[in-house]
């Protein structure tokens, strides 16, 4: 099992851009997250899926969209990049058993 | 509000000495508490968790957890320590917001094993 996967693992953006962050797990956890990392800051959470089919607002969730494909794939969506957009963005997914598991993270910067 | 705080944003120790990384929470109700470490470049692991029963819990790697309820804290021990157990570790609480289970997450304390 690959676990949880996400794409891409480095970008650069110049603000105004937009970019689509994908995440696929195949645990079959019905829940997934976004997540941004920022120094001292811990993990902030951007949006959630507690199940296919439905998307919930997080923490932080201005200036971000998402989308639940399917049961697999959770995307991340940046409609127009801002400097303060910098950060390594985490996806992960849980099932019953309360704990999540990540992905490897995208390292995303908007100059 | 639901939280965890990590008092320290750095903790030191030589290697084969035993560690501790320090965590209090805040919640209403019976606390759910979480573990995970991140090595440098890569995403969160899951160490261990805290969901009920004994108050000691042990974990991947050889970590350990104590759950005490009147302080309100859950450390993260480990007898001794290794150099690569150099990383940077969060706890975290589950707290209930919204439709899904979420958790929320300590600020993170960077722990440098020394040779």
């Amino acid at each position: 099992n690959a676990g949880v996967t996400q794409t891409p693992k480095f970008q650069v953006l110049k603000t105004g851009q937009s970019m689509t962050l994908q995440c696929a797990q195949d645990m079959n956890h019905n829940s997934m997250y976004w997540y941004r990392q920022d120094p001292g800051m811990g993990l902030r959470l951007i949006y959630y899926s507690a199940s296919e089919g439905t998307t919930d607002k997080g923490e932080v969730p201005n200036g971000y969209n998402v989308s639940r494909l399917n049961k697999r794939e959770f995307s991340l969506r940046l409609e127009s990049a801002a400097p303060s957009q910098t950060s390594v963005y985490f996806c992960a997914s849980s099932a019953s058993s309360y704990e999540q598991y990540f992905g490897p993270g995208t390292r995303l910067t908007v100059t | 509000a639901q939280s965890v705080a990590q008092p320290e944003d750095q903790v030191n120790v030589a290697e084969g000495n035993p560690l501790t990384v320090k965590c209090t929470y805040s919640v209403s109700g019976n606390p759910y508490l979480f573990w995970y470490v991140q090595y440098p470049n890569r995403g969160l692991q899951f160490l261990l968790k805290y969901i009920t029963g004994d108050n000691l819990v042990k974990g991947s790697y050889g970590f350990e957890a104590e759950f005490n309820k009147s302080q309100t804290s859950f450390h993260l021990k480990k007898p001794s320590a290794l150099v690569s157990d150099s990383a940077l570790y969060f706890c975290a609480v589950r707290v209930f917001s919204g439709s899904a289970r979420q958790l929320t997450f300590g600020s993170g304390t960077q722990l440098t094993v020394l040779p």
